[in-house]
């Protein structure tokens, strides 16, 4: 059974860092085709879609924030790290991690999220 | 980045009902769109892979059909647990982007 699970800050301050760690069990991020996914939900809006780590070290970053976002990965630890620099209001949301899969067709999606957390910059 | 176009914001509709959610691509991404679920406070639930292939443990009164820009999410009799909003993805190219989410009513 696949779970992750988002940690981090619940505030932070304008131009502050903010670093968030999915945990995950059930699958290892060694495995060809696996991904960890990060998208965040702005309070009553969309989706966004953040960044994207690979079993191989592979990064895919959102090109409107790609200079202020770093995934990393510790497959020891079963966890991915997001970072985001400069913090504004507008990046409130709830931040979420997912399991990518990915099937023989080639074709993927998110097909397990953790519940998601709480982060709003405020000063 | 691929604009992705959920043209409803939100519908209202009775059980019982079937129920089409369309969502449009700005430009071809073959078939490569999903589809997700969302009930407040939980995190999106995947429906749909492949446009038309459905998730394991989904329930077979949802569908999706389409290819290339246009796509549909079709709920053949909805029910009363069918309630939230469902968002297409397009996972053709990076970034995965979102449509804006269509909240259905019931």
């Amino acid at each position: 059974q696949i779970t992750l699970k988002e940690s981090g800050p619940t505030l932070v301050k304008p131009t502050q860092t903010l670093t968030l760690t999915c945990t995950f069990s059930g699958f290892s991020l060694t495995t060809t085709g696996v991904g960890v996914g990060w998208i965040r939900q702005p309070p009553g809006k969309a989706l966004e879609w953040l960044a994207l780590i690979f079993w191989d070290d592979d990064t895919r970053y959102s090109p409107s924030l790609r200079n202020r976002i770093t995934i990393t990965k510790d497959t020891s630890k079963n966890q991915v790290v997001l970072t985001m620099t400069n913090m504004d209001p507008v990046d409130t949301a709830t931040y979420f991690c997912a399991h990518r899969q990915q099937w023989r067709t080639n074709h993927h999606a998110m097909d397990v999220w953790g519940q998601g957390t709480t982060v709003t910059v405020s000063s | 980045d691929i604009q992705m176009t959920q043209s409803l914001s939100s519908l209202s509709a009775s059980v019982g009902d079937r129920v089409t959610l369309t969502c449009r691509a700005s430009q071809n991404i073959r078939n490569f769109l999903n589809w997700y679920q969302q009930k407040p406070g939980n995190a999106p639930k995947l429906l749909i892979y492949a446009a038309s292939t459905l998730q394991s443990g989904v329930p077979s009164r949802f569908s999706g059909s389409g290819s290339g820009t246009d796509f549909t999410l079709t709920i053949s009799s909805l029910q009363p647990e069918d309630f939230g909003t469902y968002y297409c993805q397009q996972c053709y190219d990076s970034p995965g982007t979102f449509g804006q989410g269509t909240r259905v009513d019931i």
